[in-house]
């Protein structure tokens, strides 16, 4: 089946723009993670979608970022006023739904967007 | 807090030689699951197996075997007879059972190269 799908593959920008990113997941898979990876920083979480619940937003380094997810698929990452430090590999993961004990579904992950900030 | 260390940074072996990747993990928790992804210079992270806290049985899929050893925090990944087609950067992660999300925290991942 389709995997785990991001657009654009490649998204190049002007410091002080705002910048979206599409992730949309596995069919029936109502987990939903963004990760970016950068350079200095490696892997790094930065917010989880789970069904109708509120998301948790704990790893998003800033207030100029957000993400959104609509009608429990799609979701997109939203940049605004774009720095060069954000520049990086922004990567969305989705599983299935949370069993009996968290942690234990498998993470599937996307190609990623790569973002330059210039 | 999880934490989860990848000493090697960079291996490079000669094709068919055996190569093993180190993973020590750091949680509180009892109950936790291990990962090892493998990013190929397409990017894509692909997952390659999954091992919960329970279960300490080593497991073998075909060149691939892990060791999983909770005295040592340690899940270590060997290739066995490596292939050029292996060379990639490889991550190990921790996601823990408790807490508000299942997330995944990763090691800083090993770059493997692998010469003809």
């Amino acid at each position: 089946g389709a995997g785990v799908s991001q657009s654009p593959s490649n998204k190049v920008t002007e410091k002080g723009k705002d910048v979206e990113l599409r992730c949309d997941p596995i069919s029936g898979h109502t987990a939903l993670y963004w990760y970016r990876q950068s350079l200095g920083q490696g892997l790094e979480f930065l917010i989880y979608f789970q069904g109708n619940s509120a998301p948790d937003k704990s790893g998003l380094p800033s207030d100029r970022f957000s993400a959104e997810r609509t009608g429990g698929s799609v979701s997109t990452l939203t940049i605004q006023r774009t720095q060069q430090e954000d520049s990086a590999v922004y990567l969305c993961a989705s599983s299935l739904p949370p069993s009996g004990q968290r942690g234990r579904e498998t993470q599937y992950f996307g190609p990623g967007t790569r973002l330059l900030v210039l | 807090a999880q934490k989860v260390t990848q000493a090697q940074t960079e291996i490079s072996v000669v094709e068919k030689e055996d190569v093993t990747l180190d993973c020590v993990y750091e949680t509180r928790d009892t109950t936790y699951y291990l990962f090892w992804y493998k990013q190929p210079p397409s990017g894509e992270l692909v997952f390659l197996i999954r091992r919960n806290s329970f279960d300490e049985q080593n497991e073998i899929s075909g060149r691939y075997s892990w060791n999983f050893q909770k005295s040592t925090s340690s899940f270590n990944f060997t290739i066995t007879a490596s292939q050029v087609v292996d060379s990639a950067v490889y991550f190990c992660a921790l996601s823990e059972a408790t807490g508000a999300n299942s997330k995944l925290t990763f090691g800083k991942g090993i770059t493997l190269s692998v010469r003809p």
